[in-house]
């Protein structure tokens, strides 16, 4: 079974400044998707970015950016100029290429944003 | 083009009372994933339905717990004789196909259980 690991609980950065959240997962399979959630205290889950296991390129969307290293298993996520509303629970995911199959989450990491 | 919707956002049983949870996905989805998020916890999946077939349901525990996609109306998560432990969010997501790869998430439905 696959498993995804967020091992820092809880990060803060100031605002303007860039932080990465780490991740890693367990997998055998080659094909796959990775995502980061946002979970503001709405508590609605928000895509942020995805990856495509077989694109070697990193993932960007705006100032949120991957560092993708397959053979390490390793998922991280970059915000760059941080701002207040990027405080949140961020959560990482893991996703099987084969059909519909559901998402498996890590247990997240609680960014802060400080003023 | 709505999102997906869930009703009721917040729910309050008292011990041994059935809790129903309705999920509308986005039109267009005939997908629906169930998952739980207890607190200071990530999600976790329960049953992945398409309409009026159960796909996926290895997630769900045994007893208590039912889940529906009948080929009109929403998804059923349905708790039957609830207990303190079952207090958690419970969020639905929903997808196009068997070709896509985004889950499209609910706000999510609060469950309180006195």
């Amino acid at each position: 079974a696959q498993t995804v690991t967020q091992s820092q609980p809880e990060m803060s950065v100031q605002e303007a400044e860039t932080v990465t959240l780490s991740c890693t997962y367990d997998t055998s399979e080659s094909d796959y998707y990775l995502f980061w959630y946002k979970q503001p205290p709405s508590r609605q889950m928000i895509l942020v970015i995805r990856q495509e296991a077989y694109k070697q390129q990193n993932a960007t969307e705006n100032r949120f950016s991957v560092n993708f290293q397959k053979a390490a298993k390793s998922f991280s996520l970059k915000i760059s100029d941080s701002q207040l509303g990027d405080a949140a629970m961020y959560f990482c995911a893991y996703r099987s290429a084969l059909g519909n199959t559901p998402l498996v989450f890590g247990k997240g990491t609680r960014l802060s944003v400080i003023a | 083009n709505a999102g997906v919707m869930q009703n009721p956002r917040h729910l309050v049983r008292r011990r041994g009372q059935e809790a129903r949870l309705r999920c509308s996905p986005m039109k267009g989805h005939s997908h629906v994933y169930w998952y739980r998020q207890l607190p200071e916890e990530g999600l976790k999946f329960m049953v992945y339905l398409q309409k009026e077939n159960i796909i996926d349901e290895s997630g769900m525990p045994k007893e208590r717990f039912s889940a529906e996609f009948p080929k009109e109306g929403p998804s059923i998560l349905r708790i039957q004789q609830v207990v303190r432990g079952d207090s958690a969010a419970y969020f639905c997501a929903s997808s196009p196909g068997s070709q896509a790869y985004e889950q499209y998430f609910g706000p999510g439905t609060r469950l309180t259980v006195t």
